[in-house]
């Protein structure tokens, strides 16, 4: 089975730029979920998704941070301007449903803002 | 290869010697826990989950602890090995809420 997938693995920006990060969770799991991961921290989680809902962003600062998920399956993160703060790992999970189902988490994408 | 955390409490032992993680969580409505392994340059990946109604419950070369009276949950690892090296995090959701991730350990194995 094909674990969850994420894309691209680096990326380095200036302040105030915008970028995209893209995930497909392991086929057949409807719910989703963004994490940050600011170094030395464990995974904050940013949005939660269920199939294309939005189930949890209580913690997305949403003047800067999108995410969408059109269809229910890939799913992207969308961070515009960027701020210095935002150097992160952004990780990516998926499960079967919401609730207590194991979440699989992709690599990351390390974020690096100059 | 990358570090998850560069100021993390470490925890060194020595191969083949058991390793004992230990995580304080905040909030006395969480009725489920996890512990996490993290990698360098990998996403966290599931170990061993408990719920609130147990106290004990073991997998394979690795045991949790969870004491509800003191809010204080362990991560036993028997016969740690070279690949157990990692940052291990603990993390705690009550039914209604998101899962919160703990502050992390890093392991390292002594040869």
């Amino acid at each position: 089975e094909a674990g969850v997938a994420q894309s691209p693995r680096y990326k380095i920006i200036e302040k105030r730029q915008s970028v995209a990060f893209w995930c497909n969770p392991i086929s057949g799991h409807a719910t989703l979920y963004w994490y940050q991961q600011i170094l030395g921290q464990g995974p904050k989680l940013l949005i939660q998704f269920q199939n294309n809902g939005v189930v949890d962003d209580s913690q997305l600062p949403k003047d800067r941070f999108s995410a969408e998920r059109l269809k229910g399956v890939d799913s992207t993160l969308k961070i515009q301007p960027a701020k210095l703060e935002d150097s992160a790992v952004y990780l990516c999970a998926s499960s079967l449903e919401g609730g207590l189902y194991e979440q699989y988490f992709g690599p990351g994408t390390r974020l690096t803002v100059t | 290869g990358e570090s998850v955390g560069l100021h993390l409490p470490t925890l060194s032992v020595q191969e083949g010697d058991n390793s004992i993680i230990n995580c304080a969580y905040s909030n006395s409505a969480s009725d489920y826990f996890i512990w996490y392994k993290q990698e360098s340059g990998k996403g966290p990946q599931f170990i061993i989950d408990i719920r609130s109604n147990m106290d004990k419950r073991q997998g394979q070369r690795v045991t949790v602890l969870l004491n509800k009276t003191v809010k204080h949950l362990s991560l036993q690892i028997a016969a740690t090995q070279p690949g157990d090296s990692a940052v291990y995090f603990c993390a705690e959701k009550s039914s209604a809420s998101k899962i919160i991730f703990g502050s992390g350990t890093r392991l390292s194995i002594r040869p």
